[in-house]
């Protein structure tokens, strides 16, 4: 069963945590993508990868950090640094990280900070 | 600064009838537009994708179309059903920026 897994689906944070949120693809994708979305807002791009050992910021990184030491995964570390980080987290993958790829979403993390 | 309005925010619709969602942008030059439906909780999932010489796009019973010139596209559902309730998103990517602009979406409810 090929596609996207992200864990877990939901996460509850206490204030001045770091909290890491997982992402695996099986798709053999170059490259992943971690997007925010708030409620009634498009998503937002956090970091993205095109290879391993490699990731660039995205539009919205600070607070955010990422590595990218095996193709399949890629996981998202939010830190205390983050002002604001209740959210719903998307992580994506495409065959080759050109425009022109189909993005593939896994399911979401909801992220909620107490 | 590129950007992509969708419209209406929300629509609510009775089951069987047809419906029309609007995306205009600014993004440029362009690559390329994409519609992605997303259910509530879930992650988005793709619909079609159009590129510059193409202005139409089925994939059942979604039609995209695609105005280059006035840099505006839409999606029309016909024959809606319960299971079309979702979130539609609008994406436009630039070759230039190398990554995609993202509509805030238009949220469909289908009522039977």
């Amino acid at each position: 069963d090929g596609g996207i897994t992200q864990s877990p689906k939901y996460l509850f944070r206490k204030e001045g945590q770091n909290v890491t949120l997982s992402c695996e693809q099986n798709l053999n994708h170059d490259a992943m993508y971690w997007y925010r979305q708030d409620p009634g807002q498009g998503l937002r791009l956090i970091y993205y990868s095109q290879i391993v050992n490699d990731f660039q910021k995205g539009d919205i990184a600070e607070g955010y950090s990422v590595s990218r030491e095996k193709k399949e995964s890629f996981p998202l570390t939010v830190t205390s640094a983050q002002k604001n980080p209740t959210a719903f987290y998307l992580c994506a993958s495409s065959q080759r990280g050109r425009v022109a790829d189909t993005q593939y979403f896994g399911p979401g993390t909801r992220l909620t900070v107490l | 600064k590129n950007q992509v309005e969708q419209s209406p925010q929300s629509l609510i619709i009775l089951e069987g009838k047809n419906c029309t969602l609007q995306c205009n942008y600014t993004v440029s030059p362009f690559s390329n537009l994409r519609w992605y439906k997303q259910d509530t909780g879930r992650g988005p999932v793709s619909l079609t994708i159009m590129t510059f010489s193409e202005n139409t796009k089925s994939n059942g019973r979604y039609t995209a179309t695609l105005d280059a010139d006035t840099k505006q596209s839409s999606l029309h559902i016909t024959a809606s059903q319960l299971s079309d309730s979702a979130s539609y998103i609008c994406v436009v990517s630039s070759f230039n920026a190398g990554k995609s602009t993202f509509g805030d979406g238009t949220t469909l409810t289908v009522k039977p």
